[in-house]
């Protein structure tokens, strides 16, 4: 299986300031890496897919990166709305492991 | 506009079963795979398995093979995963999602999630 490791496991920051979330697969998974965020109760919801493919209605400020084993999360300038916990995940091939999240708390 | 609608709530003793729906509409069934996700309380998410709505193919995480069965009915749009022998670390919330086919196999749509609770 490919295991994916997320790094910071949490994290606090203003509003305004840029964050950085990164995802490392103990694999190469080309570019097949999602990112979800999700916030106390609801469901995920898909942020990026395929490393860097910004998902129909998410703001511009979030944005993706990497392949092979590497990738990272920007969100450039944080809004109160952006915190919560974010997800990364393999589609490379089953089982689809998700990373262990991230929780992006307000500083 | 797409949507995938669960079914309640579940409270099961330790050893029983439950089967949880996913109703899919909005779009073409059988051009997209339905995935289930299961969250611990506070836990991360965990990727159970795989059907495909089309041929009613599925894969199984190693550690739901024979435990987990994911079936599908093409008359009402509506994917089940039914989970036996439940012990009490079964106790999650479990969604369905849907998954792309081609194109990076991610998760555009999710259900609202079904409370499964396992105590005696």
């Amino acid at each position: 299986d490919i295991q994916m490791t997320q790094s910071p496991s949490s994290l606090s920051a203003s509003v305004g300031d840029r964050v950085t979330i990164t995802c490392r697969a103990s694999q190469s998974i080309s570019s097949y890496l999602n990112w979800y965020q999700q916030k106390p109760g609801k469901a995920p919801k898909l942020l990026i897919y395929v490393a860097s493919s910004l998902q129909s209605g998410v703001p511009s400020r979030f944005s993706g990166s990497g392949s092979g084993t590497d990738f990272t999360l920007t969100i450039s300038s944080l809004q109160p709305e952006d915190f919560a916990t974010y997800y990364c995940q393999q589609s490379y091939s089953t089982p689809y492991i998700f990373g262990q999240g991230t929780k992006l708390e307000i500083k | 506009q797409v949507q995938l609608v669960q079914s309640g709530a579940e409270v099961k003793m330790p050893g029983a079963s439950v089967k949880v729906s996913c109703k899919t509409s909005g779009y073409t069934f059988t051009n997209y795979y339905i995935h289930w996700v299961r969250q611990a309380p506070g836990q991360g998410l965990e990727w159970m398995g795989i059907i495909d709505p089309s041929g009613d193919l599925t894969s199984y995480a190693q550690k739901f093979q024979g435990r987990a069965t994911m079936t599908r009915d093409t008359s009402t749009s509506t994917v089940y995963m039914e989970l036996s022998s439940l012990r009490s670390e079964d106790t999650a919330v479990y969604y369905c999602a849907r998954g792309w086919i081609a194109a990076g196999g991610y998760f555009d749509y999710w259900g609202q999630g079904t409370l499964v609770t396992v105590s005696s």
